[in-house]
């Protein structure tokens, strides 16, 4: 189970944003690997991921976005929200079968 | 380009069966696990399938198990979910996506489809 905080979050522009997700088992895969991914849903849009493997960006994420944590806790790190970050935001975990993804942070603008 | 394309959703009544499309381009299809997530209105994302590049190795969800089968068609580049004894609560835009294992790092789903949407109701 993968448990994610905040559910909403208004932040201001240019304003840090945080959010926290908790795995009730750890997600060390038995490849030394952790595939904790962080994905991004616009309203609208298909998800895309923005953080794979606990801390690795994808090609044309901005690197505002930063994902960290070890084990079962992890945070998904927005140094400087902009105006287009609106959507929802998920935790996944692909470490161990069935993938299962958190409930989901909304982040709105104030 | 890598591209996903899915289609087939409908409105469907409940007890009723429907089969989705993932069309494939820009990639060799046959090499990369595949996968279907969903995500129902006013709900989260929820995996449900995963399937190797062979076709051999399938697994699921407990919400689909014994409804819903996946299958795969190398030669044309296709990925389909077969849903069967449809519920309301299949009700959701389905997607799917493709795995990469590159860089000493697997489980990365950098490519998505738009997403085919499924409504069951009478």
């Amino acid at each position: 189970v993968m448990t994610q905080t905040p559910s909403s979050s208004p932040v201001t522009v240019g304003q840090p944003a945080s959010i926290s997700c908790t795995s009730s088992q750890s997600l060390v895969h038995s490849d030394g690997n952790t595939y904790l991914s962080w994905l991004q849903q616009r309203p609208g849009q298909p998800p895309r991921v923005l953080i794979y493997a606990l801390s690795n960006r994808f090609s044309g994420v901005p690197d505002r976005f930063s994902g960290s944590g070890a084990g079962t806790d992890f945070t998904l790190k927005i140094s400087r929200v902009e105006a287009e970050d609106v959507g929802v935001y998920y935790c996944m975990q692909g470490t161990h079968f069935p993938y299962t993804f958190g409930q989901g942070t909304k982040l709105e603008i104030k | 380009e890598v591209q996903l394309v899915e289609s087939g959703g409908d409105l469907v009544q409940p007890g009723g069966s429907l089969r989705l499309s993932c069309a494939a381009s820009g990639f060799t299809f046959s090499e990369y696990w595949m996968h279907w997530v969903r995500r129902a209105p006013g709900k989260g994302l929820e995996w449900i399938f995963s399937l190797n590049g062979d076709g051999t190795t399938i697994i699921h969800a407990d919400s689909v198990k014994g409804r819903f089968t996946v299958s795969r068609d190398n030669a044309k580049n296709t990925l389909f979910l077969q849903m069967n004894s449809l519920r309301a609560e299949d009700t959701a835009v389905y997607y799917c996506t493709r795995e990469d294992c590159s860089g000493g790092f697997c489980k990365k789903f950098e490519y998505w489809g738009q997403g085919t949407l499924v409504t069951v109701s009478s």
